[in-house]
């Protein structure tokens, strides 16, 4: 079945350190990619997507790739916030399927 | 805010107690679902309905009961539970159809404690 595996954390870094979550998949066919963030006390927020190989999502300085060939789908940020602290999570989406299958999330926290 | 809401915030109950926990998205979207969020675990769905109509239910203790009356509200009525049930509960929802599937947006999520 489909499945995802990203990094464990915890993750400490300090403001404008560079962010990697490694993260990588198994699924038939070509899923859709996602990595989700969840601040302190709250849901889950869409951060990113990639609907197809190659594709690059990016949103609020974060960026991702999807490579097929390595299946992965790694988050970088080149500079992180104080804000950015949160769980993030990679999830993906099989393109015949309704369920979203998430990794077990990552926590970063960046010390001023 | 992402257009789903979710009450209570927070909620305590004993294992007798009978509760609701009640989402409401303002989306317009045509699918919605429960997960469970424990920690130290990935997120489990524990429900999916497609157009009113429940889809998946992932063998989900039948203390759990799903209900969802329109596409834009779902409810988990919870019965007679156990301490280790306690976990963040997410509602989420999609815009889906035959050819794709979308991404989901989410609640905030009601935090729920079982004593």
């Amino acid at each position: 079945g489909d499945s995802v595996t990203q990094m464990e954390g915890p993750v400490t870094l300090s403001e404008e350190a560079f962010l990697t979550i490694n993260c990588t998949y198994t699924a038939t066919g070509y899923p859709s990619l996602f990595w989700y963030v969840q601040y302190p006390g709250e849901g889950l927020q869409l951060l990113l997507k990639a609907t197809k190989a190659d594709d690059k999502g990016s949103n609020k300085g974060f960026e991702a790739t999807y490579r097929k060939e390595t299946t992965s789908f790694h988050l970088e940020k080149g500079s992180v916030q104080v804000s950015d602290s949160a769980v993030y999570f990679c999830a993906l989406r099989s393109s015949n399927d309704y369920k979203l299958s998430f990794g077990a999330g990552t926590t970063v926290t960046v010390r001023a | 805010e992402t257009g789903v809401t979710q009450t209570p915030r927070h909620l305590v109950m004993g294992m007798t107690n009978k509760k609701s926990l009640k989402c409401e998205q303002h989306l317009g979207h045509n699918a919605m679902y429960w997960y469970k969020q424990s920690a130290k675990k990935p997120l489990e769905l524990m429900f999916v309905y497609s157009l009113e109509e429940r889809v998946e239910n992932n063998s989900v203790p039948s203390r759990f009961s799903p209900e969802c009356p329109n596409s834009s509200h779902l409810f988990l009525h919870l019965h007679t539970l156990q301490p280790e049930d306690s976990a963040l509960y997410l509602c989420a929802s999609s815009q889906d159809n035959t050819v794709s599937y979308n991404e989901q947006f989410f609640g905030p999520g009601t935090r729920l404690t079982v004593l």
